[in-house]
Parts: C-alpha cells; sequence; structure tokens
C-alpha cells in the first residue's frame, strides 16, 4: 500500500526557509488522479492545510501562506516538497504530507519543525 | 474561505454510549468533499468518512456520517475504549481546504 514518509531539518532559524520533502513508496506519484498535500498542526492546535501539487505541476496554496509557499514534484524520485520562506516562531509545527482524493486517504507520520535562533 | 465550527469541543462519555458530533458550515458544501478524521495523541489523522457518509477502508461500522450543505454530523454508535480521540471535520470543495477546530471525545 502506499506509504509516505517526510524528511528535513527539525530546526529552522527565524527568517530562513524551512524545507521539507515527502517520499512517496508503494506507488507512484503520477498514477492517479491524486493530489499531494502539506497540511501542518502548530502545538496544542488543530490542522491547517498548506497547499497540494498535481503530478502534473500544478499547484494550489492557502492564501494565508502563498506568498511564502512553493510545493514542487520530483515524480522521477516519487517526492514532493515544501519550501516556506521568511519562517518565525509561528511556523513552529508538526508538518505533514498526505495524499489527497476526496479526503486525505494516505498520511504521513509527520514531522516536528522548531523555528528558532 | 469556509469556516468549519465544531461542537461541541469537547464531549464526555462513557465506553458503548453514543457519540454524536457536529460540523457547520459558513456556506454550503457539496457532500462529496467532506471528510471526517481521528487524531489520537502523537499520530497523524486517519480519515474516517469522506463524501459526507463514505466510510473510508478498514473503518468500522460504528462510525456514520450525515448531513447535507452546512450541516455534517459524525456518530458514534458505541463508543470503544480506542476511540477516544479528537477528531475534525475538513472540506475540500472550495479553495483553501479547510478543517474544523476539532472535537475532543474523552472518556468521562
Amino acid at each position: 500500500q502506499v506509504q509516505l514518509q517526510e524528511s528535513g531539518p527539525g530546526l529552522v532559524k527565524p527568517s530562513q526557509t524551512l524545507s521539507l520533502t515527502c517520499t512517496v513508496s508503494g506507488g507512484s506519484i503520477s498514477g492517479g488522479d491524486y493530489y499531494w498535500s502539506w497540511i501542518r498542526q502548530p502545538p496544542g492546535k488543530g490542522l491547517e492545510w498548506i497547499g497540494y501539487i498535481y503530478y502534473s505541476g500544478s499547484t494550489y496554496y492557502n492564501p494565508s501562506l502563498e506568498s511564502r509557499v512553493t510545493i514542487s514534484i520530483d515524480t522521477s524520485k516519487n517526492q514532493f516538497s515544501l519550501k516556506l520562506s521568511s519562517v518565525t516562531a509561528a511556523d513552529t509545527a508538526v508538518y505533514y504530507c498526505a495524499r489527497s482524493s476526496y479526503g486525505l486517504d494516505v498520511w504521513g507520520q509527520g514531522t516536528t519543525v522548531t523555528v528558532s535562533s | 474561505e469556509i469556516v468549519l465550527t465544531q461542537s461541541p469541543g469537547t464531549l464526555s462519555l462513557s465506553p458503548g454510549e453514543r457519540a454524536t458530533l457536529s460540523c457547520r458550515a459558513s456556506q454550503s458544501v457539496s457532500s462529496s468533499y467532506l471528510a471526517w478524521y481521528q487524531q489520537k495523541p502523537g499520530q497523524a489523522p486517519r480519515l474516517l468518512i469522506y463524501g459526507a457518509s463514505s466510510r473510508a477502508t478498514g473503518i468500522p461500522d460504528r462510525f456514520s456520517g450525515s448531513g447535507s450543505g452546512t450541516d455534517f454530523t459524525l456518530t458514534i454508535s458505541r463508543l470503544e475504549p480506542e476511540d477516544f480521540a479528537v477528531y475534525y471535520c475538513q472540506q475540500s470543495g472550495t479553495s483553501p481546504l479547510t478543517f474544523g477546530g476539532g472535537t475532543k471525545v474523552e472518556i468521562k
């Protein structure tokens, strides 16, 4: 079955760029009518959708983050990635990648990113 | 942006009891694009219900979803010990995708 795994630095300095990668295994990132999402959850809080990408490269971002977010896809590596620029402490969260169809049906385990100097 | 408001914030119930969770949208949501998730501490959310009323793969039939338009409900017919968790509704019919604030189902 399809599995997702996030990877990237757990600590990012303020004003720098957060970079994460999600590796898809057990299936092709190009197969099926799926969007590939990033979602985050600040400590003790709810879920916030960051954006998603289609295998063709089409992207959709949350307007609240759009000016700082870039999501890209590498079909040859079966990976998609998140870049969030100019981070502050408010960007400290668990970051999840997920597959999106009618619902977010497959999730990675999540990776904690702390923004601190 | 569609705002999803979940109520109650916390539901205190005993195993075996019925749980009824509400999700109200600020504007109409296509039923095809309303989902429910369960999240336990330290874990990623798990999809329970999609399309407002369809159970995801492997989800027990004690979980059911209903509703349309702006009012949706998740019902757990008889709570099992493993059902005590936080539940989120989510819509994907209108960008941006949005989540409700969550309902915590705790042991009474």
